[in-house]
This record gives C-alpha cells, structure tokens and sequence, in this order.
C-alpha cells in the first residue's frame, strides 16, 4: 500500500515568506509527527497528533511554527516569517491505531526547505 | 527528558568486516530503543526495536544491538558488512509507550568499501 507522502519534495523560499509543507499520512493511521533534520543532525521532534488535537507541541521552536489537522487525516506545517535557520528536511511519520505496547512510526521522504 | 549520543559520525569497513556502531543513551524513566537506517535518497526506515524480554534483538537482514541498562548502551552490531549496508543509522529512544515522540541521536554514517 501507499506509503507517507510530503509534497513538495523540495521548496525554495526567500527569507521573511511564508510557507505551508503538507504530510498525506498512511490511510488510517491515527497518530502523525513532525520532525526536522537539520544538516549533519538527526531528526529533532517538532509536534504530535492523535487524532485531530496536538498531543504534544513541545517540539516547536517558537510561534512562527504552527500545524494542523483538521480532519485527522492530512496535516499541514506552516512555518511564518521563514528565516534562513529553518532551513532543514521536514519529515513526517504517522503510527497505526493502538495495537500493542508499540506502535511504529512510519516516516515520509520530507521536504526539503531551503531558506535564501 | 531523554538524550541520545552516537560516538562515531562516520564509520569506513571494508566489505565482509564486522561492524559496531555505538549508541548511548540517558533517560529517568523506562525506555524503548530503536536503531534506523537512511540509504541514499530514500526516507528513514526502522531497522531494529527493543520494547522488552530479550536485550539482543535481530534484524532480517543480519544486524542485532543489545539493549544494556547498566552501560546505558544499544550498540549496533554485524559480523559481515555488505556494499548495500552503506547508508546512515540513526539510533533513537522514546518513552515506553504505545505512542511518544522518538529523540534521535546525530547519526553515523557507515561506508563499505569493496
């Protein structure tokens, strides 16, 4: 079956803009992260959803970060007044309903965000 | 909070050498500890878990790590390195349960050479 999808897989943006990065979870999976991989790092957590509420937005860097998920399935991060520090590859992953003491996340290609 | 620190930022073999790739974590409360790999342009895929039970879990494709609480250690391990392991592993820890946000450590990137 389809995997995570990101789109766009690449986005260019000059600094101060705004910019929308959309994650087409596994059809079904109830829970969805955001992380961001900065060059030459692992992948930090930004924010979790169960469902259609944020379970966990501890990861988010400041208030020009915000992400939803309107209908608990597609999910979109929007990043404002982008500066060039937010440049990094957005990953999304998505986990299944509860099914046991564990529930893998499944990730995405990412977006690759670069800042000018 | 949890913490994850991966020793070695790149790692060169040759074909058919073992390999060890080292993993150390710190945390307050009970852990699971994942090992991912990223091969070239593709996304982040899980390659090994420890939940509970047994500290030496086993991929398909002839890796293992063992869990040890007291080093605070989930070292990767594979006796025989192929061309195809060439890719960039990510070791990783979360909470212990169901669900929960993953922390990853910085990554190592192992190359095999012919």
């Amino acid at each position: 079956g389809a995997g995570v999808s990101q789109t766009p897989s690449n986005k260019v943006t000059e600094k101060g803009k705004y910019v929308e990065l959309r994650c087409d979870p596994i059809s079904g999976h109830t829970a969805l992260y955001w992380y961001r991989q900065s060059l030459g790092q692992g992948p930090e957590f930004l924010i979790y959803f169960q469902g259609t509420g944020a379970a966990d937005d501890s990861g988010l860097p400041n208030d020009r970060f915000f992400a939803v998920r309107p209908e608990g399935s597609v999910s979109t991060l929007k990043i404002q007044r982008t500066e060039r520090g937010d440049s990094a590859v957005y990953l999304c992953a998505s986990s299944p309903r509860w099914s046991g003491s564990y529930n893998e996340q499944f990730f995405g290609p990412g977006t690759r965000l670069t800042v000018l | 909070a949890q913490s994850v620190t991966q020793l070695d930022s790149q790692v060169p073999v040759f074909e058919e050498a073992p390999v060890e790739l080292r993993c150390n974590y710190s945390s307050s409360v009970s852990v699971y500890l994942f090992w991912y790999v990223q091969y070239p342009n593709q996304g982040l895929q899980l390659l090994l878990k420890y939940l509970s039970g047994s500290t030496l879990v086993e991929s398909i494709n002839g890796f293992e790590a063992e869990f040890n609480k007291s080093q605070t250690s989930f070292h990767l391990r594979k006796p025989s390195v192929h061309i195809s392991d060439t890719a960039e592993y990510f070791c990783a820890v979360s909470r212990g349960t169901s669900y929960g946000k993953l922390t990853f450590g910085q990554g190592t990137i192992l190359t095999v050479h012919p």
